[in-house]
């Protein structure tokens, strides 16, 4: 089961845009609208920022947008602010033999 | 509050064995499937194992298929995983995180337990 890739780390300046990428393989992101992204700040458990692609918990900022093209889905973090600095991961649905893949997870630097 | 909180890790030398048990309130724990994820020291996630909401289906990670085994208590709203022929390459914070079903995404995570494999 190998990991989904993201960039090691990403950078913003306040009020910026910022997109990470996340690419598999056409059994996992390819072949499924189940990616989900997680934002995991430095000593906390992950939280669910998107599902399906682009589907938004309650209570999850609007700045906060995924997409997908193929085998690469996007995380999208408009008006970036401090606190939307944290690591952030992508997963996908992989079949019923791999089930769950993780992305390397992307760190992200608010300047 | 809906709220998922383990225990049971620690240090352990390495082929031996450790229970870990995460304990659910604030949901209806026997509708969700469960889910074990870990993350090593300085590391990204990776998931580890889950569990149908009866216990009728369980999957692995294959680096832990034969050493590790997912199971659940419905009756006591609690998950558990117990880790055999631990090796360093375990060593991680343990998540419980649970999903409405096995291909949905983890809406709720536990705060983790460290397990550290070493002599």
């Amino acid at each position: 089961q190998s990991a989904l890739t993201q960039p090691a780390s990403v950078s913003g300046s306040p009020g910026q845009s910022i997109t990470i990428s996340c690419t598999g393989t056409s059994s996992d992101v390819g072949n499924y609208n189940l990616v989900s992204w997680y934002q995991q700040h430095p000593g906390k458990a992950p939280k669910l920022m998107i599902y399906e692609v682009s589907k938004r918990p309650s209570g999850v900022s609007n700045r906060f947008s995924g997409s997908k093209s193929g085998n690469t889905a996007s995380l999208t973090i408009s008006g970036l602010q401090a606190e939307d600095e944290a690591d952030y991961y992508c997963c996908s649905y992989g079949g019923s033999s791999t089930f769950v893949v993780f992305g390397g997870g992307t760190k992200l630097t608010v300047l | 509050e809906v709220q998922l909180v383990e225990s049971g890790g620690g240090l352990v030398q390495p082929g031996g064995s450790l229970r870990l048990s995460c304990a659910a309130s604030g949901f209806t724990f026997s509708n969700y499937w469960m889910n074990w994820v870990r993350q090593a020291p300085g590391k990204g996630l990776e998931w580890v194992a889950n569990i149908k909401q009866d216990g009728s289906e369980k999957y692995y990670v294959d680096s832990v298929k034969g050493r590790f085994t997912i199971s659940r208590d419905n009756a006591k709203n609690s998950l558990y995983l117990q880790m055999n022929s631990l090796r360093a390459e375990d060593t991680a914070v343990y998540y419980c995180a649970r999903a409405r079903w096995s291909i949905d995404p983890f809406d709720i995570w536990g705060q983790g337990t460290m397990v550290t494999v070493s002599s």
